[in-house]
């Protein structure tokens, strides 16, 4: 069965530093991978995605993300992040051939002004 | 953009009482939609898949009957909490699937939140 862990449960960061959080997940077959973004008090959005080619992929607000496959991880990255990055951010791992998607259980990110 | 409208985002309901959440895909047909459960700081806990024209299908511990499930056409599921305790009380979210294939994504609801007396 899939599974998808995330290694930080709260990050707290001060305005302009780096951010990576890590995402892991267990999976024999082709998956396509996922982070998504829930800001507070706001509903789930997309904030990139995986599906093949460029392993590096980006998103918006300056995001991006790695597909290392040997390593089964896609990590989250962020050069300099702001207050308004404040949010809990979920990785999701859906298998290429109907299985449903699984999500990690999240990381709570906190940016100090 | 894929919009997904969750509806109503927030109910108050006595115990025994049952409450119907519906999940609506604007711009989009969607034959699966997923209702998942978030409790406080926590992930997103999937209680089952909504297929349109069929019967939902449950994750292990999810009561059916008690979650009832209804996906009558491609834009509009319904989740009904039948006879509510206080242990229902929670926050519920909706996403529904699209595009159909191999590049499909999730798109949300903005939750309901329900506080069962």
């Amino acid at each position: 069965a899939q599974s998808v862990s995330q290694h930080n449960h709260h990050v707290i960061l001060s305005e302009a530093a780096s951010l990576e959080l890590g995402c892991n997940y267990s999976y024999g077959g082709t998956v396509n991978l996922f982070w998504y973004v829930q800001y507070p008090g706001q509903h789930l959005q997309l904030l990139l995605k995986y599906f093949s080619g460029d392993p590096l992929v980006k998103g918006i607000k300056g995001f991006e993300a790695e597909f290392i496959k040997s390593k089964f991880s896609f990590n989250l990255r962020k050069p300099s992040v702001q207050w308004s990055d404040t949010a809990e951010y979920f990785c999701a791992v859906k298998g290429n051939y109907g299985q449903n998607f699984v999500f990690g259980p999240g990381t709570r990110l906190s940016v100090l002004p | 953009g894929a919009v997904v409208s969750q509806h109503p985002s927030w109910v108050i309901c006595k115990s025994g009482t049952s409450v119907k959440i519906e999940c609506r895909s604007l711009d989009f047909q969607a034959t699966t939609m997923f209702w998942y459960r978030q409790f406080p700081k926590q992930s997103l806990m999937l209680m089952a898949t909504s297929n349109e024209g069929s019967k939902a299908t449950y994750e292990q511990g999810v009561e059916k009957d008690k979650f009832l499930i209804n996906h009558a056409s491609l834009t509009l599921s319904t989740l009904t909490v039948t006879s509510a305790h206080p242990e229902d009380s929670s926050f519920y979210i909706c996403s529904a699937a699209w595009p159909a294939g191999k590049n499909e994504k999730l798109f949300f609801g903005s939750g309901t939140q329900l506080s069962v007396l």
